[in-house]
């Protein structure tokens, strides 16, 4: 398997900017995850799914942010407009209910807002 | 809810030293504690866990140990490599949840 795939793995956006970030899950996951990784805040949990659908948001900043799940395989995050305090490094991780609870994490898109 | 800490934020030592990372947490319904190391531009990656069945675990130069009475878990790192240098993380997730709860982490830096 190819691991969780984030694109893009960079952005840089300015002010005001919408930006859509992506994530494909590890085929068989029914779990999906978004972090955000900063030095001040450390790794915060945004939001995450269970079987495609949004369980728990609480983490997610204000309404600038907003997640989607149509399938399976695919899940955005989306800020809508973007400032510059939302610069910071996005994961999406992955994990399935019957196992370990290890989570998967991709390799992270790195957002710039200027 | 669940309030995970870590210690230290930044750990240096020298090739071939021993590294160790503690981490306290809150809830006492938390069963599972997983480790995972953060490389530079990558995802964080598990490493070790342990389940509060068993006090320790050890896979080659790595062990974890547990003291649920404490509430606290530490990561052990023996004969450090350069290779061990990253940011790890310790998690701990409570009993009939899948959402961990993660330290600050801790920036590890093995001089050669």
């Amino acid at each position: 398997d190819a691991g969780v795939i984030q694109s893009p793995r960079h952005e840089v956006t300015e002010m005001g900017q919408e930006v859509t970030l992506r994530c494909k899950p590890i085929s068989g996951h029914d779990y999906l995850f978004w972090y955000r990784q900063t030095m001040m805040r450390g790794l915060e949990l945004l939001i995450y799914f269970n079987n495609n659908v949004p369980i728990d948001d609480s983490g997610m900043p204000e309404d600038r942010f907003s997640a989607k799940m149509p399938n399976a395989s695919f899940s955005t995050l989306k800020i809508q407009p973007s400032e510059p305090r939302d610069s910071a490094v996005y994961f999406c991780a992955s994990s399935r209910t019957s196992g370990s609870h290890e989570q998967y994490f991709g390799p992270g898109t790195r957002l710039t807002v200027t | 809810g669940e309030n995970v800490e870590q210690h230290p934020s930044t750990l240096s030592v020298q090739e071939g030293d021993s590294a160790v990372i503690k981490c306290t947490y809150s809830d006492s319904a938390s069963n599972y504690f997983p480790w995972y190391k953060q490389e530079l531009g990558k995802g964080p990656q598990l490493i070790i866990d342990i389940r509060s069945n068993v006090g320790e675990k050890k896979d080659q130069r790595i062990a974890v140990t547990l003291n649920k009475t404490a509430k606290h878990f530490s990561l052990h790192i023996t004969e450090t490599q350069p290779e061990d240098s990253a940011v790890y993380f310790c998690a701990a997730i409570s009993g009939g949840s899948y959402i961990p709860t993660f330290g600050r982490g801790t920036s590890l830096i093995v001089h050669p």
